[in-house]
Order: structure tokens, then C-alpha cells, then sequence
């Protein structure tokens, strides 16, 4: 079994799309993040949710807009993707914050072009 | 701006070879952690190290942290082709927020 699920592993589409990354755990955690690396491999964080809670903004365009349904998901909505949305995208799950270890998807490859 | 930064960018060393890698941070943390990633893959967790440890040791992993010297190290012993991987370290400030760096990339040559 999966912890953390996220899908699809790969997403091309066209500028001015909108698309979706869903994302699950299983571990019954209460913290879930979203996550973007770009191609150096900086991992930046977007988003962190406790509770299925808002809790971190990190200054994110606001066509992305994350949806927590239930403490077990976190999805990423983008709107009009632009190229420089071009990147690898992480969900991960933590029981409190960042007090024990956070555990990743296995990523969304998203493509622009 | 990043919390935490490794160096160095990017190591190689022979397979039985010991791999070192640092980490320097700005702000007072609650604890460090390093991760591990394989290429294409996602992150995996090694070690947790709390703000009022010292060192910690998980199998052929050694990990310090100096808390005056907003640093910490990551040493890998008899280094093996498997460990090949970009190495990340990430603070946790308390605020719901685990931030990473760049990472370090090793290869390990057979």
C-alpha cells in the first residue's frame, strides 16, 4: 500500500490550460504539503494544510489553489498553466508540522508547452 | 529565501570511499532532517536530528548538528553504488513549515 499517493506521474498540456494533481495518504497524518522543484532541484514549499486547514501560503500565484476535501487529501488546482509552471510537483504528509518526518509522493512531472 | 543550504553542490567518490556533506541554516530550528532522493523518484526520509542533539547514528549514516554554527553534517561510510542520489537537508522552525535546500548530488563510482 502506497503512503502517499499522487496522480498522474506525468502531465503535458498546453499553455493556458487549467489542470488538476490529486493527492493522497494513508498514514493518518494531519499535515499535508505541496511542494515544487524546479529543474536545479530546488525543492520550494507552496502550501502547507493541518487539518484539512490552510496553514502556509508560501507566496503562490493565486492561479494555483489547493483543495483539502478531508485530512487524507490534498489536490493542486492550476489555472491558465504558463510555461514557467514547467516542473516536478510533491505532495508530502507529516503527523504534527514538521516534528517527525515527512513522508513524499512519488511526484506529478508537469509540462508546459 | 532558503533556509537551508548544502555543499557541496555535487560530490564524487570511489564505492568504500566515506561522503561528507554539510548543511548551513539562518534561523533557530526545532529539529533537522535529511532526505534522500534517486533520480525520478520521490523523497525519502534518513535521520531526524532534535535541536538539543548533538550526533545521531542510523546504520552507515553519521549526522551532527552545531546550533551555534547553524550547521550540520551528513557522513555516509563505505559508500555503495546504491547510495548514488541527491542528498536534501530540511529545517523545521515550528511554523507547519519543513524547508529544504538544493541538495548535494553524490555518485558513488564502482
Amino acid at each position: 500500500d502506497t503512503a502517499v499517493s499522487q496522480t498522474p506521474k506525468y502531465l503535458v498540456t498546453q499553455m493556458g490550460n487549467d489542470k488538476s494533481i490529486k493527492c493522497e495518504q494513508n498514514l493518518g497524518h494531519d499535515t499535508m504539503y505541496w511542494y515544487k522543484q524546479d529543474s536545479k532541484k530546488f525543492l520550494k514549499i507552496m502550501f502547507s494544510y493541518n487539518n484539512k486547514e490552510l496553514i502556509i501560503n508560501e507566496t503562490v500565484p493565486n492561479r494555483f489553489s489547493p483543495k483539502s476535501p478531508d485530512k487524507a487529501h490534498l489536490n493542486l488546482h492550476i489555472n491558465s498553466l504558463e510555461l514557467g509552471d514547467s516542473a516536478v510537483y510533491f505532495c508530502a504528509s507529516s503527523q504534527v508540522g514538521g516534528q517527525e518526518e515527512a513522508f513524499f509522493g512519488q511526484g506529478t512531472r508537469l509540462t508546459v508547452v | 529565501s532558503q533556509q537551508g543550504e548544502e555543499d557541496p553542490q555535487a560530490l564524487s567518490i570511489q564505492e568504500g570511499e566515506n561522503a561528507t556533506m554539510n548543511c548551513s541554516y539562518k534561523t533557530s530550528i526545532n529539529n533537522l532532517q535529511w532526505y534522500r532522493q534517486n533520480s525520478g523518484r520521490g523523497l525519502v526520509h534518513l535521520i531526524l536530528i532534535r535541536s538539543n542533539e548533538r550526533e545521531k547514528h542510523s546504520g552507515r549514516l553519521r549526522v551532527t548538528l552545531d546550533t551555534s554554527k547553524k550547521s550540520s553534517s551528513l557522513l555516509i561510510t563505505a559508500s555503495r553504488a546504491a547510495d548514488t542520489a541527491s542528498y536534501f537537508c530540511a529545517t523545521d522552525v515550528g511554523d507547519y513549515k519543513l524547508s529544504f535546500g538544493a541538495g548535494t548530488t553524490v555518485t558513488v563510482r564502482a
